[in-house]
C-alpha cells in the first residue's frame, strides 16, 4: 500500500492564526482526501482534492476556512484558517488506490490544538 | 445520503475469546465495505474489506461477513490478543469514485 507522510504530526496554535498541513505520498495517486476527526469521534470528510482542479467540499466545510492545494499527483496541503478552539481535532490525509477511490489508505494525521 | 450505524461502541473481551462488531447501512447502492483499525496516536489502518459480490472474506484471524438483503456487515476477530486492542471503524461506499461513510467506531479492549 502507499506510504503517506503528514507534516506536522502535531501543533499547538493560537486562535486567529492559520496552519498549513502537508501530505506527501510515495506514489502517484488520482484521489486524495482530507478528513477531520474530533476527539473520540469518527471521521468526517472535509474535501476531495483532485490534481488540476478545485477541491470538492462536503456540506458544512467551505474553501475560505479550509483551502486545499493539489499541485501534483503525490502532494496536497490543507490550510486551517482563522483557527478557533473548535478546530482542535486530528486532520487526516488519505489516498485512493486501486479501483476508483478504493481502497483508501490514511496517514497518521496532524493533531491540532488551538489555545 | 448513506448512514452507517455501528455497534457496540465498546467491547471488552478476554484474551483468546472472539469479538464481533456489527454495522448496518442505509443505501442499497453501497457495494464496498472496508474495516479500519486505529491505534492510539495513529491513523486508521485498513485491515480487511469486502465487495458486494461476495458474502464472506477471511484473512487469518479476521473475517468479514456481508448480508446485502439485511444491509448489514460484521467484523469477526478470533483468538483475540492484547495487541488487537484499538478502535475499529466500519465504512460503506458505492464504490468507484464515491466517498466513504464511516460508522462511529468500536473501542475493543482485550484483557490478558
Amino acid at each position: 500500500s502507499a506510504v503517506i507522510s503528514q507534516k506536522p504530526s502535531r501543533d499547538i496554535c493560537q486562535r486567529g492564526t492559520s496552519l498549513t498541513i502537508q501530505c506527501q505520498v510515495d506514489s502517484q495517486v488520482t484521489m486524495m482526501f482530507w478528513y477531520r476527526q474530533q476527539p473520540g469521534q469518527s471521521l468526517t470528510l472535509i474535501a476531495t482534492a483532485n490534481q488540476g482542479s478545485e477541491a470538492t467540499y462536503e456540506s458544512g466545510f467551505v474553501i475560505d476556512k479550509f483551502p486545499i492545494s493539489r499541485p501534483n499527483l503525490t502532494f496536497s496541503t490543507l490550510t486551517v484558517s482563522n483557527m478557533s478552539p473548535e478546530d482542535s481535532s486530528i486532520y487526516l490525509c488519505s489516498v485512493g488506490t486501486g479501483q476508483g477511490n478504493q481502497p483508501q489508505h490514511f496517514g497518521d494525521g496532524t493533531r491540532l490544538s488551538i489555545l | 445520503g448513506e448512514n452507517v450505524e455501528q455497534h457496540p461502541s465498546t467491547l471488552s473481551v478476554q484474551e483468546g475469546d472472539s469479538a464481533v462488531i456489527k454495522c448496518t447501512y442505509s443505501d442499497s447502492a453501497s457495494n464496498y465495505f472496508p474495516w479500519y483499525k486505529q491505534e492510539l496516536g495513529k491513523g486508521p489502518q485498513l485491515i480487511i474489506d469486502i465487495r458486494s459480490n461476495v458474502g464472506e472474506k477471511k484473512d487469518q484471524r479476521i473475517a468479514v461477513t456481508l448480508n446485502k438483503t439485511a444491509k448489514h456487515f460484521s467484523l469477526h476477530i478470533t483468538e483475540t490478543q492484547p495487541e488487537d486492542s484499538a478502535v475499529y471503524f466500519c465504512a460503506a461506499s458505492q464504490g468507484g469514485y464515491s466517498t466513504l461513510t464511516f460508522g462511529k467506531g468500536t473501542m475493543l479492549l482485550v484483557s490478558p
